[in-house]
């Protein structure tokens, strides 16, 4: 099954932009990998699916600051002129048959 | 539009049992595999129950295998999450999604808490 790897933070000045990475372990490079926003109270947001020749579809009303990307066994996620909104923690999810996989998760702050 | 409203969590001791519900609206749900998920304390999610769109197959995370039961009513829209025998380490917040086949939405979550 593949592994998820995430950074376990990472920081950005508001108005800024932020990458958040994904990393495919060996193997499973070509998988498609979900973006999560998940933030205290809250349920956790779809924000985008990414596929290995780098397009993505966005959920229902996710701003056009945040964007996909991939790089071989990388899935990016961008977030372009960073809100205080933003500050979140941001998970991938991936699948193999039935079994859901996520990453570790990326807390995100906002400076 | 899609709901997903998770019921059931609370306070339990050890080895006793809970069943969480999430009832769905807003779209098919007899056409839609479901899943939950969990969060617990300072943790990151993990997958604990996969259910196909018609209940016919069902998967597990090794760490509930044998303990908790998926389930879905297609008839009231509800997906069920029975939890028997449980333990210290099975307090968390736990989540409902649909699949699509990422998770796509999801409920709010209910904290079930297992103390004596």
């Amino acid at each position: 099954q593949p592994v998820l790897t995430q950074s376990s933070s990472a920081s950005a000045s508001l108005g800024s932009s932020v990458k958040l990475t994904c990393t495919l372990s060996s193997g499973y490079s070509r998988y498609i990998v979900a973006w999560h926003q998940l933030q205290p109270g809250k349920a956790p947001r779809y924000l985008m699916k990414l596929e290995d020749i780098g397009t993505y579809n966005k959920g229902s009303g996710v701003p056009d600051r945040f964007s996909g990307s991939t790089s071989g066994a990388d899935r990016h996620l961008t977030i372009s002129n960073v809100q205080v909104e933003d500050e979140a923690d941001y998970y991938c999810e991936t699948w193999d048959s039935n079994t859901r996989i996520f990453g570790g998760g990326t807390k995100l702050t906002v400076l | 539009q899609v709901q997903l409203v998770e019921s059931g969590g609370g306070v339990v001791q050890p080895g006793r049992s809970l069943r969480l519900s999430c009832a769905a609206s807003g779209f098919t749900f007899s056409r839609y595999g479901m899943h939950w998920v969990r969060q617990a304390p300072g943790k990151g999610l993990e997958a604990v129950a996969f259910i196909w769109y018609d209940g016919t197959n069902r998967e597990y995370a090794e760490s509930v295998k044998g303990r908790f039961t998926i389930s879905r009513d297609n008839s009231k829209n509800t997906l069920y999450l029975q939890m028997n025998s449980l333990r210290d380490e099975d307090t968390a917040v736990y989540y409902c999604a649909r699949v699509n086949p990422h998770s796509d939405y999801w409920g709010q979550g209910t904290l079930v808490t297992v103390s004596s």
